[in-house]
């Protein structure tokens, strides 16, 4: 399975910190992307970053690569209590999106 | 912009009633996604759909389970019969090539 793990499985902070998350993988991939899940809602796209890529920024998003670990991890920067979610990462080879377990993030005021 | 589009948003039904869930996905995607996503399984993929030919089936659970995209602005799953078991949040995506894949706001599924 190509599923990947998220790391932790939650995370509870303060307004105003960072948060990591962090995903690895098992197989080969073209790119990895980050989504998120407010409750009860749908999965939002919130960055890709493809396998040739080892770092990429959008806002108070960065996000790393590390093919050789197979591994990715997200940080927001600067954390707001509408932050509030779950992260996934999903890794991709063709044209479909497997999607790791996920992150809770708690911010809190 | 219209989003993907989802119906019935929440769908409360018997075992061994035919359930039948709609998405309409964005103008213009060529490719199409139905995810099922529960507390124990996470988000799995079941079938997904490229230029209106289903290209990879083989995340549907079985035989109860079917799919179908007449035209490229519509699609349909299917359970017959449903089971309590396929109780769970099913969402429609669509995309654009391999790119970035836009959810709907999925259907809630209570089998009782």
């Amino acid at each position: 399975s190509q599923q990947g793990e998220e790391d932790p499985q939650a995370l509870s902070i303060q307004e105003g910190e960072n948060a990591t998350m962090n995903c690895s993988y098992k197989t080969s991939i073209n790119n990895l992307q980050w989504y998120r899940q407010n409750s009860g809602r749908g999965l939002v796209h919130l960055i890709l970053i493809r396998s040739n890529e080892r770092e990429k920024h959008s806002g108070r998003l960065r996000v790393t690569l590390d093919t050789s670990k197979k591994s990715s991890s997200l940080l927001i920067t600067a954390s707001r209590a509408a932050d509030t979610a779950s992260y996934f990462c999903a890794t991709t080879l063709t044209a479909r999106l497997t999607f790791g377990t996920g992150t809770r993030l708690q911010v809190t005021l | 912009d219209a989003g993907v589009i989802q119906s019935p948003r929440h769908e409360v039904t018997e075992m061994g009633q035919e359930v039948t869930l709609r998405c309409k996905p964005i103008s213009g995607h060529n490719s199409l996604f139905w995810y099922r996503q529960t507390m124990m399984r996470g988000l799995e993929l079941l079938i997904y759909f490229n230029n209106n030919v289903p290209i990879d089936d083989s995340g549907m659970p079985e035989d109860r389970f079917s799919a179908k995209m007449p035209n490229a602005s519509f699609s349909t799953l299917k359970i017959q019969p449903s089971e309590p078991r396929d109780s769970a949040v099913y969402f429609c995506a669509s995309s654009l090539v391999r790119d970035e894949q836009y959810f709907g706001p999925g259907t809630r599924l209570t089998v009782t």
